[in-house]
């Protein structure tokens, strides 16, 4: 049981990223998935999650009209489309499975990804 | 307040029980997690549903609720539990996941 994230790197304020998420060792189709992140040297703070099917989304107040989060099931995929990029976005962007099993989300994580690191700095 | 509320360190000597707690008013009504994160790694989830064990967790760590309180129990602690432990839960209606702060374990 897997997550491999990529897409991070540097970019200006004002900027755009894709982050993907690649899952593996389970039916990525089954499970609710999130997106975490932590600020260099601060706390965790949940980002956004999407349900199975990827009809429902919902995001933190923070990155709400800035983040959006897609999923991609042939691919056993997830994505976080990052635009408007603040300088306080810098952080690290994990990739999480909900714990929730048969299809109900119960918005804790029980696998993480290692991470990809967003820089945004002018 | 549907904020939650941790010490930001704590410190116990190898071998000692190591008391970390998470305080918020949502707490009566949601369950709480524990992740443990060493430095430089992604989060492990240690504690969930307040007392509920994964598999492969020791079971040295054990979680209680009391009201608006949870505690993360470590006993016997070890080097290797030298970490930052996050409580987690939802708002009062459950709609947002909300993180404590995090507190600093130091095994002296």
């Amino acid at each position: 049981v897997e997550l491999v994230e990529s897409g991070g790197g540097s970019v200006h304020p004002g900027g755009s990223l894709r982050l993907s998420c690649a899952a593996s060792g389970f039916t990525f189709s089954d499970y609710w998935m999130h997106w975490v992140r932590q600020g260099p040297g601060k706390g965790l703070e949940w980002v956004a999650h999407i349900s199975l099917n990827g009809s429902n989304t919902f995001y933190a107040a923070s990155v709400k009209g800035r983040f959006t989060i897609s999923r991609d099931n042939a691919k056993n995929t997830v994505y976080l489309r990052l635009s408007s990029l603040r300088v306080e976005d810098t952080a690290v962007f994990y990739c999480a499975r909900d714990l929730g099993t048969s299809g109900q989300i119960e918005d804790a994580f029980d696998i993480w990804g290692r991470g990809t690191m967003v820089t945004v700095s002018s | 307040s549907d904020e939650l509320t941790q010490p930001p360190s704590v410190s116990v000597s190898p071998g000692q029980t190591a008391r970390i707690t998470c305080s918020g008013d949502a707490l009566t009504k949601q369950y709480v997690y524990w992740y443990q994160q060493k430095t430089g790694q992604a989060p492990v989830l240690v504690i969930y549903k307040d007392t509920e064990r994964p598999s492969g967790i020791p079971e040295r760590f054990s979680g209680s609720s009391s009201g608006t309180r949870v505690t993360l129990t470590i006993s016997g602690v070890q080097a290797a539990d030298e970490a930052d432990y996050y409580c987690q839960s939802t708002d009062s209606i459950g709609a947002y996941v909300k993180f404590g702060g995090g507190t600093k374990l130091t095994v002296l």
